[in-house]
């Protein structure tokens, strides 16, 4: 059985760096069209798309965002963590990690999330 | 990015009756398009993969159609369990994208 779990503070301070920690069980990320995506819901609002990590350590991240995240994993542990630097106040909201199984589009790789981890509220405010 | 655009933001509906959410993207995402449904104060769950795939343990009344750039979830028989917020989200371009949802609501 798959499940998954974030883990972090639940309160940072503007500028500081927000580690997230996603621990998961039931899959393998050495498994071949495996990942592990990160996803974020301010309060009241929709889902938006934060980074993906590959079974073959390739990484994706939002564009928008890509200068304040890293994606890592910790094979040891099953852990794929989440870094996001200089915390706003408009970067509260509940922060989820999701497994996410690939197929091959005929250009990259691509997938939906088919299991998600409870979330993580984290907010940010001095 | 692709906006993806949901229709409409609010529907209400009586228990039993059948409930049709639409979802637009502003560009081809082929099928890869799926939907989900969230509770208030939990994660999403995954009802719909490749447009029209039903995830493991998702009632038949969820169905899910389209292609390229319009979508639609269809709640056969709607079941008290079934009012909540539905997304759509497309995974064929990066960033992937999600709809602003559709909360389905008892009329």
């Amino acid at each position: 059985q798959i499940a998954l779990k974030e883990s972090g503070p639940t309160l940072v301070k503007p500028t500081q760096t927000l580690t997230l920690t996603c621990t998961f069980s039931g899959f393998s990320l050495s498994t071949s069209e495996v990942g592990v995506g990160w996803f974020r819901q301010p309060p009241g609002e929709a889902l938006e798309w934060l980074a993906l990590f590959y079974w073959d350590d390739d990484k994706r991240y939002n564009p928008y965002l890509k200068s304040r995240l890293t994606i890592a994993r910790d094979t040891s542990k099953d852990q794929v963590v989440l870094t996001m630097t200089n915390m706003d106040p408009v970067d509260t909201a509940t922060y989820y990690c999701a497994h996410t199984p690939l197929v091959y589009s005929g250009s990259y790789y691509v997938g939906y999330s088919q299991h998600w981890g409870q979330g993580a509220l984290v907010t940010v405010s001095s | 990015e692709v906006v993806m655009t949901q229709s409409p933001a609010t529907l209400s509906v009586s228990p039993g009756e059948r409930a049709t959410l639409s979802c637009w993207a502003s560009q081809s995402v082929n099928s890869y398009l799926a939907w989900y449904q969230q509770k208030p104060g939990q994660a999403p769950r995954l009802l719909i993969s490749g447009a029209s795939t039903r995830a493991t343990g998702i009632p038949a009344r969820f169905s899910g159609s389209g292609s390229g750039t319009e979508f639609t979830l269809t709640i056969s028989s709607l079941q008290s369990e079934d009012f909540a917020v539905y997304y759509c989200h497309q995974y064929n371009n990066w960033p992937q994208t999600f709809g602003q949802g559709t909360k389905v609501e008892i009329k």
